[in-house]
């Protein structure tokens, strides 16, 4: 069955220092997401892309991030300068359509900021 | 999420039914009821999701009231690995659906 990959596994980074968090969805979706997950918090949501562009985002996703499917199967992302609260569990998904169809998960990156 | 309510806790014998029950009372017409689970350390899962019918596959089944205002999630024979958060939420058929993850039903399977 198909799956949703995220590299790595878990990145331990410097504050202020830029990350980039990778994501290979499935190959015929359409829709892609990222999570986040503080530890032993909710899961919330950063933000939706379909057709190359940001359909929403929420409050948490401010100017220090940004998203990018930079070849066509890669959904990156990126996070400039990293703060000590960026410290998280980030789950990327994604899905064929939306609504009717569900979105499938990867089993996420741990970020650790030092 | 305040739109679905659902046990904070259950527990479960294994190899025994699990039935976990979840209140959507104002779902919309164009809304599903979408099940996903977290278990430790991992990904969200998706379970199941139906619109006004009864659906089962291969993980679970879900009951859906003819009211649309209540369902149940059923896992025929629980077993540890299913040990786990189940959440229940209503997802629209339009529109950018973000999913929001409320404090779900932790659901433990005792031996």
């Amino acid at each position: 069955e198909p799956e949703v990959t995220q590299t790595p596994s878990h990145q331990v980074t410097q504050m202020g220092q830029e990350v980039i968090l990778r994501c290979v969805p499935i190959s015929n979706h359409l829709y892609f997401y990222w999570y986040r997950q503080i530890l032993g918090q909710k899961v919330e949501f950063l933000v939706s892309f379909y057709n190359n562009e940001i359909s929403e985002k929420s409050e948490i996703f401010d100017d220090q991030f940004s998203v990018e499917r930079p070849d066509g199967s890669n959904f990156t992302l990126k996070i400039r300068s990293t703060k000590l609260e960026d410290s998280a569990m980030y789950f990327c998904a994604s899905s064929y359509r939306q609504g009717s169809q569900p979105q499938h998960f990867g089993d996420g990156t741990r970020l650790s900021i030092l | 999420d305040a739109k679905t309510t659902q046990p904070p806790s259950m527990d479960c014998a294994e190899g025994r039914a699990a039935n976990l029950p979840c209140n959507h009372s104002t779902i919309s017409g164009n809304e599903y009821v979408y099940w996903y689970r977290q278990i430790h350390s991992q990904g969200p899962q998706y379970i199941i999701h139906g619109l006004k019918n009864n659906e089962t596959n291969e993980m679970a089944s879900l009951i859906i009231t003819e009211d649309r205002k209540s369902s149940t999630l059923i896992l025929p024979h629980a077993t540890l690995r299913d040990t786990a958060v189940y959440y229940c939420m209503r997802i629209s058929n339009f529109g950018n659906e973000k999913l929001t993850f409320g404090t779900g039903t932790r659901l433990t399977i005792i031996p």
